[in-house]
Parts: C-alpha cells; sequence; structure tokens
C-alpha cells in the first residue's frame, strides 16, 4: 500500500493568512485528492489534483480560495488562502489505487483559525 | 452526503455481531467503500466492492446490491477496539472520486 505523509501535521493560524499543506506519496499515483473533514462531519471532496493539468473543483470551492499544485506523481500542495474561522477542519490528501481496489488517507492536517 | 445515507449512530454488546448499512444513489456508480475512522485519526481503509455479492476479510464482511443501491457492513466477533466511526462512500464519475455518507458512529460496549 501506498505510504503518504503530510505536512504539517497541524497549526494553528490567523485569520487573514494561508497555509500551503503537502502532501508526499512513497510511489507514482495517477490521481490525488483533497478533502476536508470539519469538526464532527464526514469527509467533503475539495478537488481532484491531476498532474499537469488544473485541479478539479466540487461543488462549493473555488481555486482562488484553495489553490493546488500537482508538480508530479508523488507530489501535490492545498493552499489555505484567506483563512477565517470558518476554515477550521482536518485536510486530508488520498490516492488512488485502482489497481489495487483501494484509495489510502495521508494522515491529515488539523487546522485551527483564530 | 449526496443522497448516501446511513445510521447515524449505533451501539452493540462485546463479542457480538453488528450490521451497518447503506444506501446510495446508484447513478454513475464505480465501486462502494467502507472506511473506519476512530476519533483524531485519519480514515482506514476497510473494503471495496464494486460487483454484487459478499466480500469478507477476517472479522469484517461488506455486501453490495449494486440493483437496489444498498450495502452492508458486518462487523462479527466486536471488540471494543471496534468503536469508531464508519464511512461509506461512493465512488464516482471518471476520476474515481469519492463521496462519504455522514458516517455511523460504533459504541461497543462490555
Amino acid at each position: 500500500s501506498a505510504v503518504i505523509s503530510q505536512k504539517p501535521s497541524r497549526d494553528i493560524c490567523q485569520r487573514g493568512t494561508s497555509l500551503t499543506i503537502q502532501c508526499q506519496v512513497d510511489s507514482q499515483v495517477t490521481m490525488m485528492f483533497w478533502y476536508r473533514q470539519q469538526p464532527g462531519q464526514s469527509l467533503t471532496l475539495i478537488a481532484t489534483a491531476n498532474q499537469g493539468s488544473e485541479a478539479t473543483y466540487e461543488s462549493g470551492f473555488v481555486i482562488d480560495k484553495f489553490p493546488i499544485s500537482r508538480p508530479n506523481l508523488t507530489f501535490s500542495t492545498l493552499t489555505v488562502s484567506n483563512m477565517s474561522p470558518e476554515d477550521s477542519s482536518i485536510y486530508l490528501c488520498s490516492v488512488d489505487q485502482t489497481s489495487l481496489k483501494t484509495q489510502y488517507f495521508g494522515p491529515g492536517t488539523r487546522l485551527l483559525v483564530l | 452526503g449526496q443522497n448516501i445515507d446511513q445510521p447515524t449512530e449505533m451501539t452493540a454488546t462485546e463479542g457480538a455481531i453488528v450490521q451497518i448499512n447503506c444506501t446510495y444513489q446508484t447513478s454513475g456508480f464505480n465501486g462502494l467503500f467502507w472506511y473506519q475512522q476512530h476519533a483524531g485519526e485519519a480514515p482506514t481503509f476497510l473494503s471495496y466492492n464494486v460487483l454484487d455479492g459478499l466480500e469478507e476479510k477476517g472479522r469484517f464482511s461488506s455486501f453490495l446490491s449494486r440493483s437496489k443501491g444498498y450495502s452492508y457492513l458486518l462487523l462479527k466477533e466486536l471488540q471494543m477496539k471496534d468503536s469508531a466511526s464508519y464511512l461509506c462512500a461512493r465512488m464516482s464519475g471518471g476520476y474515481n472520486k469519492l463521496i462519504f455518507g455522514a458516517g455511523t458512529r460504533l459504541a461497543v460496549h462490555p
């Protein structure tokens, strides 16, 4: 199975600032996904990150607020821009390994915006 | 979320069997996942079903009926450590994205 790491694991930020979250995988994967999990809730897909093209965003999420980079097949970043307390959440990346019939999640980044 | 329904909470006794049901919208269906999530941790993959029938993996089994838009996760010989949230997720679209249900919080008591 893929080993996924995220940086930072947690952060406390001031409103109006931006935070970039990194996701690193130990093998090349085609699809990487970014999810948000707000307190007490399930996971919501933010966007799909494809290498070599712009990310595909879900309804309610826009590139200006959540810019995503995918420079190669093992790495992606998600930036949470101009943060507000409502952005306090856990942000998780996942990778699709269809050949193994599964999707694995990274450990998550716990963000608190004051 | 997005027409995936599962019970909010369930309780069960240590050593017993529990079945967690999930119904989903069938259009654009590419597969059904179950994840376990302990408080404060990331989801852990449990099972993936794309064909009808039962997939057994140790104490955990997952069932799928594509025509009915229905799945269940069966947990046998429950242990206290099985207390967690269980997330049903439907795979859809060309990019294999996952759409999650709200999750079922399972409490196992002695």
